[in-house]
């Protein structure tokens, strides 16, 4: 049963506009969600992330915002940028725990 | 720079024939993961080493086993693959001492089975 869901599996965005990835999860434990960017032939990258105590949390271009009562955080990245297109996963855990629910992924391409 | 390194990136196996890929860190992390991606789905971890300490999750086949000689080392052993164990493997490091963290992936190894 998959935990945390990415809805769309693909997004494109023109350059410049802003990019919108979704996730939503089912376990209303979770207290601890982050955002990995990954690129063909790489790892994933820790993008981002956000404790449950916060609604919002910005880093530059990325920002990411969490809604507890629908269990669905968002990541913003504005402007949108060529070198932003990958894939981007959304994950959640509970503090003191080792494992990472991670999503199945959305593909983004910025078109320039 | 500190990191998480994989070797070998590329693996090829024949059905059957045990096979061991590698994960090293220099990050000093005490909790190793391997996760294990097929194609469009998402990570699934199939254990973790916190310390010396092994972590099995409930569905990962008896067919994988790890090995963590030291802090900077960990092995995933599949002892005889077969052609649904064709997927990426990560291996990922934490510092969950430090409250909330993220985890630290490597570039994975791409298994294929023949």
């Amino acid at each position: 049963d998959q935990q945390v869901k990415q809805n769309s599996p693909s997004l494109s965005v023109q350059e410049g506009r802003i990019s919108i990835l979704n996730c939503d999860y089912t376990n209303s434990m979770f207290d601890y969600f982050l955002w990995y960017k990954k690129y063909p032939a790489e790892g994933p990258t820790f993008l981002i992330s956000i404790s449950s105590i916060k609604d919002k949390n910005e880093d530059g271009r990325f920002t990411v915002f969490l809604n507890k009562s629908a269990k669905h955080l968002s990541l913003h990245i504005v402007p949108s940028q060529p070198g932003d297109s990958a894939v981007y996963f959304c994950a959640a855990t509970l503090t003191g725990a080792n494992n990472l629910f991670f999503g199945t992924g959305t593909r983004l391409t910025v078109i320039p | 720079d500190a990191m998480v390194i994989q070797n070998p990136r590329y693996q090829v196996t024949q059905f059957g024939k045990p096979v061991t890929l590698s994960c090293s860190q220099t990050l000093n992390h005490n909790v190793m993961y391997w996760y294990q991606q097929k194609s469009s789905q998402a990570p699934k971890l199939l254990f973790h080493y916190y310390d010396k300490d092994f972590n099995n999750e409930a569905d990962t086949p008896d067919n994988f086993q790890s090995r963590r000689p030291n802090t900077s080392f960990c092995f995933l052993d599949i002892r005889s693959p077969g052609l649904g164990d064709a997927a990426m493997y990560l291996c990922a490091t934490s510092s969950p001492h430090r409250g909330s963290q993220p985890q630290h992936f490597g570039d994975g190894t791409r298994l294929s089975i023949l």
